[in-house]
């Protein structure tokens, strides 16, 4: 069975700060990928990165890195320079490869504040 | 490209009735997939839907249902609601080969 664990319930950072969040992964499946997604207090779910088991570099989406060390198996978030409208909860998730990667598998989520 | 919609975005239902939820994914996505929120056991999968078929399904009582239309819009159905099935419900389309799912607004559901 897969299972993500956050362990930051909450985090609060100051406007322009780089920020990291946690998560860790377990898995048996050899393949499998690993998001994450911020959801604002309108409750839809924004994807934001992804990393695919196999992938050599670390995932980078604009100011969205994902901090990939397989072999401690945790794939943390980076987000630099961060803004007011970063405030939202964050989501790690993972899947399987093939027909099985539409099933994703959240963690509890880190509610980040960003202050002015 | 229009995003998923999900509706109705609200409903209030009554304990031991049914509902039934809508999803329609983005243009030419033919994968739907239903997670429940709540705030105790957090996001959870229900069922994924590709071509018309239940390719994948979580680990829920079989009075959660769904199916899948040809043109990819999907519906959930809950029977004989109970309390415990107030959350909110969210439905994401993806591609084929793709990996990344997108989400809709979701529906809230509260039963009273």
């Amino acid at each position: 069975a897969q299972k993500i664990t956050q362990t930051q319930p909450g985090m609060f950072v100051q406007e322009k700060e780089a920020v990291t969040l946690d998560c860790t992964y377990d898995t048996s499946d050899p393949s499998y990928g690993l998001f994450w997604y911020k959801q604002p207090s309108s409750g839809e779910m924004i994807f934001l990165i992804y990393q695919g088991s196999y992938d050599q570099q670390n995932a980078t989406e604009g100011r969205y890195s994902l901090n990939f060390q397989k072999a401690r198996k945790s794939a943390n978030l980076v987000i630099s320079a961060s803004q007011l409208g970063d405030s939202a909860m964050y989501f790690c998730a993972m899947s399987g490869l093939g027909q099985g990667a539409q099933k994703l598998v959240f963690g509890q989520g880190t509610r980040l504040t960003i202050n002015p | 490209k229009a995003g998923v919609t999900q509706t109705p975005r609200y409903l209030i239902k009554t304990r031991g009735q049914q509902v039934t939820l809508s999803c329609s994914p983005i243009s030419g996505h033919r994968s739907v997939s239903w997670y429940q929120q709540t705030p105790g056991q957090g996001l959870q999968f229900l069922f994924e839907y590709f071509s018309e078929t239940q390719r994948n399904k979580g680990n829920f009582p079989g009075r959660f249902s769904g199916r899948q239309f040809s043109n990819s819009r999907s519906e959930m159905n809950v029977s004989t609601l109970e309390l415990g099935d107030s959350a909110l419900y969210l439905c994401a389309s993806s591609n084929p080969g793709a990996e990344e799912q997108y989400f809709g607004p979701g529906t809230r559901l509260t039963v009273t």
